[in-house]
């Protein structure tokens, strides 16, 4: 069956410091993969997707970017945190076959100090 | 943007069934309606999706109507561990498209002893 492996879990990171937040997905091949950000008391907001690898498309102008080196893992990315970078950050997969669902991780909960 | 509406919020007594309504009266013939639900902190969920027909699974009923301009999330009957958002989605999930998946605010769904 297929997994989605998303860490860590939480993390406080100062102002400034560099984020990455990787995730990883098991048994199967060429899923879509997405990142999405839930701001507290809000909805879950599309950053990046991506259908195969070194191929992202952002949905937002922001500080954050992203990378897929291999088939099956995301990696989401800033050289530089903000204090609005704080969130709650998502990682999801779908099959690219019709009526594919999407799945998620548990996700990450960032404080920027 | 997300190309549904849903009601801010809803409650349902215990052991009632919970009907959370949605529209989305520009839904194209090739999108599929999904449903998702987010409980505090975690990952959203996935419930239940369909095109046409009504569907069933062990979670829930869909009922989408004849015109497919909306749709009735059944939850048949709510426990207390059914307080979560909702989310309602539509999406063309075919092989060869990209598949953003957007979500809107949702309806946060009060289960009451």
């Amino acid at each position: 069956s297929q997994t989605i492996h998303q860490w860590p879990a939480t993390l406080v990171q100062p102002v400034g410091s560099p984020l990455s937040l990787e995730c990883t997905v098991e048994g199967t091949s060429n899923p879509n993969l997405y990142w999405y950000r839930q701001a507290a008391g809000r909805g879950l907001q599309l950053l990046f997707y991506s259908v195969g690898i070194g191929q992202i498309s952002s949905e937002v102008p922001q500080n954050l970017s992203a990378s897929r080196p291999q088939d099956r893992q995301f990696i989401l990315s800033s050289k530089k945190l903000l204090l609005s970078d704080s969130g709650f950050y998502l990682c999801a997969w779908s099959l690219r076959r019709e009526g594919g669902e999407a799945f998620f991780g548990q996700g990450t909960r960032l404080t920027v100090v | 943007d997300a190309k549904t509406t849903q009601p801010t919020s809803m409650d349902c007594a215990e052991g009632r069934a919970a009907n959370l309504p949605c529209n989305h009266s520009t839904i194209s013939g090739n999108e599929y309606v999904y449903w998702y639900r987010q409980i505090h902190s975690q990952g959203p969920q996935y419930i239940i999706h369909g095109l046409k027909n009504n569907e069933t699974n062990e979670m829930a009923s869909l009922i989408i109507t004849e015109d497919r301009k909306s749709s009735t999330l059944i939850l048949p009957h709510a426990t207390l561990r059914d307080t979560a958002v909702y989310y309602c989605i539509v999406r063309v999930a075919i092989k060869t498209s990209y598949d953003k998946v957007i979500f809107g605010p949702g309806t946060s769904l009060s289960v009451i002893p």
